[in-house]
């Protein structure tokens, strides 16, 4: 195991509503991804956090927002959910920006 | 062109089979590569890191070639517990992102 943990496992959620998603990092490492995947899709980057500070974005809208934590554990929070971010919803951790990244088991996301 | 592409399969393969899969990338800037393997319904798990030189770990023999922007993973000797999608990995550039293909499905038959 990876020592990168999730939570929720699961959720369902309506279109319209807010959730929160969090993820705590393997013990030493200072980074956080947070990756969206699609059924049938690769993973797809969100954005990253090093060192409580957000350090790449992908082409994601707003409403998908995050936090990193001095203990750096994390948050993903999207609001106004939509039918389509039904997805299977990854959050790496990696020593530094540029190192292997490790994920945790993830969270299931069903928006309804 | 796709940043990272993969044939999609399904690798359909009896045990003790050899079987390679390709994979192409389009940010010649990219830097760190690698393969994931990734089993149903479960996060994406490192297999091995991709280096100028070529690299090996038991079975599995992984190769780079930065000119054509091509990496390889070769599986020998195949394993039922193979059975999986590989996932081809590069990363982003300065964001440090990894931007993964959609993965190859390898199936390995009794």
């Amino acid at each position: 195991e990876t020592g990168v943990t999730q939570s929720p496992t699961h959720l369902i959620k309506t279109r319209g509503q807010q959730v929160t998603l969090r993820c705590s990092s393997q013990s030493g490492h200072n980074t956080v991804s947070w990756y969206q995947q699609a059924l049938g899709q690769g993973p797809q980057f969100i954005f990253q956090y090093y060192r409580e500070e957000e350090n790449g974005r992908g082409n994601f809208p707003p409403r998908f927002s995050g936090l990193q934590f001095p203990n750096y554990s994390s948050e993903l929070n999207v609001n106004a959910l939509e039918l389509d971010d039904s997805a299977l919803y990854l959050c790496a951790s990696s020593f530094g920006r540029d190192y292997e990244q490790y994920f945790g088991p993830g969270t299931r996301l069903t928006v309804t | 062109r796709k940043e990272v592409e993969q044939d999609p399969g399904p690798f359909n393969v009896p045990e003790g089979a050899t079987v390679a899969f390709n994979c192409t990338y389009s940010n010649s800037a990219s830097q760190s590569f690698f393969w994931y393997r990734q089993d149903c319904r479960k996060e994406p798990k490192l297999l091995m890191s991709v280096y100028s030189s070529g690299n090996e770990d038991g079975r599995f023999t992984a190769q780079l070639n930065r000119a054509s922007q091509y990496i390889s993973l070769l599986i020998r000797d195949s394993k039922l517990s193979d059975s999986a999608t590989y996932l081809c990995v590069v990363n982003g550039g300065s964001q440090g992102n990894l931007i993964f293909g959609k993965g190859t499905k390898l199936s390995v038959k009794p």
